[in-house]
């Protein structure tokens, strides 16, 4: 069964600082993966999406992760913070054979320090 | 473009009373997923519909917990009845492409 793992509950960073946010996942096969963003009061938001080829994807407001089969990480970062980043961070694995489930990390509260 | 559309938005109700959750997914996605977001246990997933047919519904928590969807635009959660550990955040989501969910805004249930 899929599994996602998010060591880091809460991070707090400067605003223009760097940011990494860590992802484990348990799956068998290669798994589909996916960084999601929730505001507050908000639903979630795709960031960005790994299905296969290049390990480093970009996705949007900035932010890019690397894929790292040997070690089943899948880590969000982003090069400068700004104090709109803040919010929670989810880390999702899914596969096409499972008909489209998406299972989610606990999620990484992000508070940005100005 | 209309996103995925829930409502209500918010529904406080006492224990032991039927509650009814909707959601019109975004128009030609084929796949609806049921989230239920606490503080204790994060996001949930309690079934997920491909093409209208349930495909799983592991996640969902007891006889209680019911959901249908009769057509390609409309799905609907119930809980009957209600309980006070039934409060949370649920959400619901579709997809065209693997993993890639829009989400509503949620619907947020108090139960007194």
């Amino acid at each position: 069964a899929q599994s996602v793992t998010q060591p880091d509950i809460h991070i707090t960073v400067s605003e223009g600082a760097s940011l990494e946010l860590r992802c484990n996942y348990s799956y068998g096969a290669t798994p589909y993966l996916f960084w999601y963003v929730q505001s507050p009061g908000q639903g979630l938001q795709l960031l960005l999406k790994y299905f296969s080829g290049d390990t480093l994807v970009q996705g949007i407001k900035g932010f890019e992760a690397e894929f790292k089969r040997s070690q089943s990480s899948f880590n969000l970062r982003k090069p400068s913070v700004h104090w709109s980043d803040a919010a929670e961070y989810f880390c999702a694995v899914g596969a096409e054979t499972s008909y489209d489930k998406v299972i989610f990390g606990p999620g990484t509260s992000l508070s940005v320090i100005p | 473009d209309a996103g995925v559309i829930q409502s209500p938005r918010h529904e406080v109700t006492e224990m032991g009373q039927e509650v009814t959750l909707r959601c019109k997914p975004i128009s030609g996605h084929n796949s609806l997923f049921w989230y239920r977001q606490t503080m204790m246990r994060g996001l949930e997933l309690l079934i997920y519909f491909n093409n209208n047919v349930p495909i799983d519904d592991s996640g969902m928590p007891e006889d209680r917990f019911s959901a249908k969807m009769p057509n390609a635009s409309f799905s609907t959660l119930k809980i009957q009845p209600s309980e006070p550990r039934d409060s949370a955040v649920y959400f619901c989501a579709s997809s065209l492409f693997t993993g890639e969910l829009f989400f509503g805004e949620g619907s947020r249930l108090t139960v007194l």
